[in-house]
Order: C-alpha cells, then sequence, then structure tokens
C-alpha cells in the first residue's frame, strides 16, 4: 500500500532555532499534502495544504511565516518551524491523498527547551 | 476547527466485548473515514464509507453512517487489547483530494 515516510520522529531543540520535517510519498506522487498539528489527547488540527509548485494554504490562525511549507517535488513536502519557542512543541504529522482516503506519517515529536 | 464530536471520549472494555465508537459532524460530506492511531504514531486508515451508503464491514469492523443525522458509529466486535488506541473519525466535503476535518476521538482501552 502507501506508504508516507515522515522524517525526523523525534527532535529536542532550544529556542530559536529552526527544525524542518520531511514528509515523503514512497510510492505515488502526491500532489497534495497535508501538514496537522496534535495536542497531547487532543485531535488532529490541519495546519497548512501543501501543493506541489505553488504556494501553501494556511488555516486561520497559522502564521505561515513561522510555519514554512515547500513542496518542490511530487514526493517530498517539508514544514520548517522557524524561530522555534516552547509553546511549538507539539506531534506534527503530514498526510498524502491516495483516491478518497489518505496515508499518514508516523510524526514528528517536536520539543522545544 | 473540529467539526465532528465523538463520544464517548474514553471507552474502558473487556477482551471479547465489543466497543461501539459515535461521531457527529455538521456539514454536509462526500465521505466518512475512520482512523486509529497508536500512542505517538500516526494515523492509520482503517474504514471509509461515502454518503450514499448506509453501513459497511471490514472484518470485525462495522461502520453506519446516516446522513440525516449527521453521524456514525464504529463497531469493533470481539476486541483485543491490540485494538487499544485512538479512534477519529474524519470527513471528507468533497471527493479525492479535499481536506479532512476530524472528531475529537474516543481512547479506547481494551484490558486483557
Amino acid at each position: 500500500g502507501a506508504v508516507v515516510s515522515q522524517h525526523p520522529s523525534r527532535v529536542i531543540c532550544k529556542s530559536g532555532t529552526s527544525v524542518k520535517i520531511e514528509c515523503r510519498s514512497l510510492d505515488f506522487q502526491a500532489t497534495t499534502m497535508f501538514w496537522y498539528r496534535q495536542f497531547p489527547k487532543q485531535s488532529l488540527m490541519l495546519m497548512a495544504t501543501s501543493n506541489e509548485g505553488s504556494k501553501a494554504t494556511y488555516e486561520q490562525g497559522v502564521e505561515k511565516d513561522k510555519f514554512l511549507i515547500n513542496h518542490a517535488s511530487l514526493t517530498l513536502s517539508t514544514l520548517t518551524v522557524t524561530s522555534a519557542h516552547p509553546e511549538d512543541s507539539s506531534f506534527y504529522i503530514c498526510s498524502a491523498g491516495q483516491g478518497l482516503s489518505y496515508t499518514f506519517g508516523s510524526g514528528t515529536r517536536l520539543t522545544v527547551v | 476547527s473540529q467539526q465532528g464530536e465523538e463520544d464517548p471520549q474514553a471507552l474502558s472494555i473487556q477482551e471479547g466485548e465489543n466497543a461501539t465508537m459515535n461521531c457527529s459532524y455538521k456539514t454536509s460530506i462526500n465521505n466518512l473515514q475512520w482512523y486509529r492511531q497508536n500512542s505517538g504514531r500516526g494515523l492509520v486508515h482503517l474504514i471509509l464509507i461515502r454518503s450514499n451508503e448506509r453501513e459497511k464491514h471490514s472484518g470485525r469492523l462495522r461502520v453506519t453512517l446516516d446522513t440525516s443525522k449527521k453521524s456514525s458509529s464504529l463497531l469493533i466486535t470481539a476486541s483485543r487489547a491490540a485494538d487499544t488506541a485512538s479512534y477519529f473519525c474524519a470527513t471528507a466535503r468533497e471527493t479525492s483530494g479535499s481536506r479532512l476535518t476530524f472528531g475529537e476521538g474516543t481512547q479506547l482501552t481494551v484490558n486483557p
């Protein structure tokens, strides 16, 4: 079946630094990828929709200058958390559509200290 | 923003029992999907039901959809300890490529 590979699975960074999270579709092309954020014991909140070759579409309240999304190819989308702060600590998950259903990456646990 | 509500928020049962989780949503949909998430992991697609379908089965899973009430249920029969996870419903308003809107999730614990 379709596989979406997300790296890293865990990252700890210092406040003020930037962190890049990669999401790759391994055996299919994904013109659209979705980035979610999930706080402990809560549901997934859509942050942005990443479109290959064009600008990402951000959800209301998500700072596009803080959460930079690049979708340079049909198999790779990246999310960069810039100037990270402790409140950015969260679980970030990407997904890509395959027909009507979606395949999710395994998630990235970001801890900002 | 989340449009779905799920109940119960948490469910604890014994192995062999059935588990039923419910999901409600607010807008019209093209399809509704159920996902499972083990702690600290990504989501795994379980089953999809289209808006013109009322019931669907997949192994020990049974999903119903009532578009008049904007609700769905997921039944897991003969539960196993390995079924312990969070379960989320998600709705799609359009066909392929549209965003998913997730419910709040149900934390299922199956005790051996």
